[in-house]
């Protein structure tokens, strides 16, 4: 089955500093997707990525997908106390409208 | 614009007892839906789906049942809770081939 691994767990920056946070899957990406989810809240949908190479930004977040389709990476730059959270990686287990299956997050905190 | 119900917000329920968690969607017809439960430590676990009405996959079966009376509702069941059901429920609703988009939640904690 697939997992997804990432990392860090956590990470506590000093706002207005960037960060990154990755997303490696066992076996090839279909559809990779980016949630945040706040303490006790739903996950918000940030961004999909299908496309190996693709990149995607909101805002001042950007998500990319390495060429190979295996792993994921999210940058954010100079963060601020909204960016905190808990970021989610989620992947379609196999090519098309399958359910997802979840990376356990990256608790990220910033600090003033 | 489509949003996603979920009630009630928070539970505190004794070992044993049943469970009805109910999930709504507002906008859209047809939709996949899905039922996750979050635990500390343990990340979202997939409980189940749906592709249509009476139509369920189970990913966890244990004491856990779901539901699709209509289209757009989707319940999660118990007879008997137990200890380690508690943790963090969340309903997510997506159109064929699409992201996801997540309730709110239903905090249950079993006593």
């Amino acid at each position: 089955s697939q997992e997804l691994e990432q990392s860090p767990q956590s990470l506590i920056v000093q706002e207005g500093k960037n960060l990154t946070i990755n997303c490696t899957s066992s076996k090839t990406l279909y559809g990779l997707y980016w949630y945040k989810q706040k303490y006790g809240e739903g996950l918000i949908f940030l961004m999909m990525l299908q496309k190996g190479g693709e990149e995607k930004s909101h805002e001042k977040i950007t998500a990319k997908l390495d060429e190979k389709k295996q792993q994921s990476s999210l940058h954010i730059t100079a963060s601020q106390p909204s960016h905190a959270g808990i970021y989610l990686c989620g992947a379609d287990r196999v090519s098309g409208n399958t359910p997802l299956v979840f990376g356990k997050g990256t608790r990220l905190s910033v600090i003033a | 614009s489509q949003t996603i119900h979920q009630w009630p917000a928070t539970l505190v329920q004794p070992v044993g007892s049943p469970l009805s968690l109910e999930c709504t969607v507002e906008g859209t017809s047809n939709p996949n839906l899905y039922w996750y439960r979050q635990a500390a430590g343990r990340g979202l676990q997939l409980l189940f789906y749906s592709v249509g009405i009476g139509q369920i996959s189970s990913e966890v079966p244990q004491n856990l049942s779901a539901s699709r009376p209509q289209d757009r509702q989707f319940i999660l069941s118990s007879k008997k809770l137990l200890l380690s059901d508690s943790g963090f429920y969340l309903c997510a609703w997506s159109r064929q081939g699409y992201e996801q988009y997540f309730g709110p939640g239903t905090r249950l904690t079993v006593t």
